[in-house]
């Protein structure tokens, strides 16, 4: 149980497009989800947070007109890199939660990695 | 969150014990201990995680020691697939405002070598 699948695994992208990125929990509702990313050799940072059906909350220094979140239903968050430009590069992981009272385990996709050229 | 310390990399012999310390001297009483792991190019994988009390699971042990301020995670038999990052996280326990949020620091490389 706990899967969390993202699509696609990975996009090549031209400058100044923008890329949809799908983070889904296949056998749990997740009442939150989270995304992150990571450059190379480096660790994971977290985006944003979003709650199903309420708008995402950003962590600092991260766009939220340029990082879209959508999280319509308990089983899927969007992120929309808009107008991408190389330095987007990056791979790009979500996970989900589960409210389970005093504990709530997070469980990751397995991260989409996008390459802007 | 409290900040952990880990050591930037370590070995470890296929089939023996890997034993990767973590720091956490800030650690607050409604903060549990969380280890994570991340292979090449995917995504964190959850391994254990506990509040003050020693723990174990299929895959690990977790030893926190009596004052909270580290804790040890025991792979008890390293395969050459337990190479990987390892994460130590602190992290609130639910109801607090950082409910629910993973702040990840640069991990513990374990190389596992034939």
């Amino acid at each position: 149980g706990a899967v969390v699948s993202q699509h696609p695994s990975r996009v090549i992208c031209k400058s100044g497009t923008s890329v949809k990125i799908e983070c889904r929990s296949l056998d749990f509702q997740a009442t939150t989800m989270f995304w992150y990313r990571q450059f190379p050799k480096q660790s994971l940072m977290l985006m944003a947070t979003s709650n199903e059906g309420s708008k995402a909350t950003y962590e600092q220094g991260v766009e939220k007109d340029k990082f879209l979140i959508n999280h319509a239903s308990l089983t899927l968050s969007t992120l929309t890199v808009t107008s991408a430009h190389p330095e987007d590069s990056s791979f790009y992981i979500c996970s989900a939660s589960q409210d389970r009272g005093l504990y709530n385990e997070q469980f990751f996709g397995p991260g989409t990695r996008l390459t802007v050229l | 969150d409290a900040k952990t310390t880990q050591p930037t990399s370590m070995d470890c012999a296929e089939g023996r014990a890997a034993n990767l310390p973590c720091n956490h001297s800030t650690i607050s009483g409604n903060e549990y201990v969380y280890w994570y792991r991340q292979i090449h190019s995917q995504g964190p994988q959850y391994i254990i995680h506990g509040l003050k009390n020693n723990e174990t699971n299929e895959m690990a042990s977790l030893i926190i020691t009596e004052d909270r301020k580290s804790s040890t995670l025991i792979l008890p038999h390293a395969t050459l697939r337990d190479t990987a990052v390892y994460y130590c996280i602190v992290r609130v326990k639910a109801g607090g405002t950082s409910y629910g949020k993973l702040t990840f620091g640069q991990g513990t490389i374990l190389t596992v070598h034939p």
